[in-house]
């Protein structure tokens, strides 16, 4: 089973749209959890960080379910330039290497 | 805001030749990685360095492989001998180190094609 698993897409949702993307992970001790943006052939760029109680960032909402091991993330109002491949990231327990999905790519059309 | 800085963008080389890859962490930061990508893979973990050493290190991280600060600024990353696998974008990241979710601070990576 991989270590975190995501749904490569490609999601393809009008502007304005609300679109949600999950990712599960194997390992039950994994400590830390995010989620990155990155654009075609760039690097990964933090998006946000994913805490057990959930958090907002404007348009965007992640939550953490533990006991499913799964993470999920939100986006509202989806705009242009939100097009891009969303990675989910996780540390496993007692290292501070990030593990990576593959990533869940979202293409916004107008 | 200040960035993780990476260079060259670019390297073309053949294979079997040494390459040097060079970061600039983030000036405050303690916690420096290399990531590789492959062309239509997933974002893999390299190294990680601390206190000038390796704190840990992946199954890619073979004899090949070697990283270095050599001075108090630049994080290097050196392929003794490549080959064709090599081919990927290799990211440099630095983190402060400090709070329970730290953040790793991605370069632009540098795209190493070898042919």
């Amino acid at each position: 089973r991989k270590e975190v698993e995501q749904d490569p897409g490609p999601f393809n949702v009008p502007e304005g749209a609300t679109v949600a993307f999950n990712c599960t992970y194997s390992n039950s001790a994994s400590q830390s959890f995010f989620w990155y943006r990155q654009d075609c052939r760039k690097e990964p760029k933090l998006l946000m960080s994913v805490y057990s109680s959930g958090n907002e960032d404007g348009r965007f909402t992640a939550q953490l379910n533990r006991a499913s091991q799964y993470i999920s993330l939100l986006i509202r109002d989806s705009k242009l330039s939100d097009s891009a491949t969303y990675l989910c990231v996780v540390n496993l327990p007692g290292r501070r290497a990030l593990t990576f999905g593959s990533g869940t790519r979202l293409q916004v059309q107008p | 805001e200040p960035e993780v800085t990476q260079t060259p963008s670019h390297q073309v080389t053949q294979m079997g030749q040494e390459v040097i890859l060079r970061c600039v962490p983030i000036s405050n930061h303690l916690y420096f990685y290399w990531y590789r990508q492959i062309l239509g893979q997933k974002v893999e973990f390299l190294v990680s360095f601390y206190n000038n050493e390796i704190s840990e290190k992946s199954e890619i991280f073979d004899d090949q492989f070697s990283v270095e600060r050599p001075d108090g600024s630049n994080f290097t990353l050196k392929i003794r001998s490549t080959k064709l696998e090599d081919s990927a974008m290799y990211f440099c990241a630095s983190a402060s180190g400090t709070g329970n979710q730290e953040t790793q601070y991605f370069g632009p990576g540098t795209r190493l094609l070898v042919l």
